[in-house]
C-alpha cells in the first residue's frame, strides 16, 4: 500500500539555521503530496502541498517540490525562528492521507 | 469562518465501557475522515464518509469501532467495550469533496481508557 518514510528526530537547531526534512514516498499511482505541521498545544495544519509532479508548495518560508523521479517531498526553509518549533508531519493522498511518523523540530534562540 | 469541532476536547472512561466521539465538519463540506493518532505517530486513517455512507472503512480496528453520518454533516465515532490500547487522540478531518481536496483538521478528542 501506499506509504511514507521521513527523517526521524528530533531535530534541534539554533535561530536562522536552515531546516530540511527528508520525506520519501512509496504509491502505486499519483497522489497528491502534503506537509502538516502540529504547533505545541495545537491541532494539526496544513503547511503546504503538491498535486503533480514538478510542483513546488510554498507556505511561511517553507518549500517542497514534488520530485517523481527520487519520489521524495523535502520539506526546506532558510532561516528557522523560534516560532517554528514544531511536530512536521509528511503525508500523501490519493483520498485518504497516509502519514509519516513526525519530526520534532526545536529551534534555540 | 468555523473550522472542524470535535467534542469532548478530552474523554476519560474505564475498561469495557463505551464512548460516542462527535466530530462537526466544515459547513458544506461533503467528505469526512476518522484517524487515530497514538503518541509519538502520525495519524492513522480510520473511516471516510462521502455524503452519508462509509466509502471506505478499511482502517477500523475491528468490530467494537463504528461510525455514522447520518445527514452527512455531523459524525459520530463510536467505540465498545474499550479497552487500553484504544487510548489516543481520535482526530476527524473534512474536505470540500474527495480526492486531492485539502483535509482541514479538527483539535481532536484525546481518550484515555483507564
Amino acid at each position: 500500500g501506499d506509504s511514507v518514510t521521513q527523517m526521524e528526530g528530533p531535530v534541534t537547531l539554533s535561530e536562522e539555521a536552515f531546516l530540511t526534512i527528508n520525506c520519501t514516498y512509496t504509491a502505486t499511482g499519483y497522489p497528491s503530496l502534503f506537509w502538516y505541521v502540529q504547533y505545541p498545544g495545537e491541532g494539526l495544519q496544513l503547511l503546504l502541498k503538491a498535486t503533480k509532479a514538478d510542483d513546488k508548495g510554498s507556505n511561511k518560508g517553507f518549500e517542497a517540490t514534488y520530485r517523481k523521479e527520487t519520489t521524495s517531498f523535502h520539506l526546506e526553509k532558510g532561516s528557522v525562528q523560534v516560532s517554528d518549533s514544531a511536530v512536521y508531519f509528511c503525508a500523501l493522498s490519493d483520498y485518504k492521507l497516509s502519514f509519516g511518523a513526525g519530526t520534532t523540530v526545536t529551534v534555540r534562540a | 469562518g468555523a473550522g472542524v469541532s470535535q467534542t469532548p476536547s478530552n474523554k476519560v472512561t474505564e475498561k469495557g465501557k463505551y464512548v460516542e466521539l462527535r466530530c462537526d465538519p466544515i459547513s458544506g463540506h461533503t467528505a469526512l475522515y476518522w484517524y487515530r493518532q497514538s503518541l509519538g505517530q502520525g495519524p492513522e486513517f480510520l473511516i471516510y464518509f462521502q455524503g452519508t455512507g462509509a466509502a471506505d472503512d478499511s482502517g477500523l480496528p475491528n468490530d467494537r469501532f463504528f461510525a455514522v453520518r447520518p445527514e452527512g454533516s455531523v459524525s459520530t465515532l463510536k467505540i465498545q467495550r474499550t479497552e487500553r490500547g484504544d487510548s489516543a487522540v481520535y482526530l476527524c478531518a473534512s474536505s470540500l469533496n474527495q480526492g486531492s481536496d485539502t483535509q482541514y483538521f479538527g483539535p481532536g478528542t484525546r481518550l484515555t481508557v483507564l
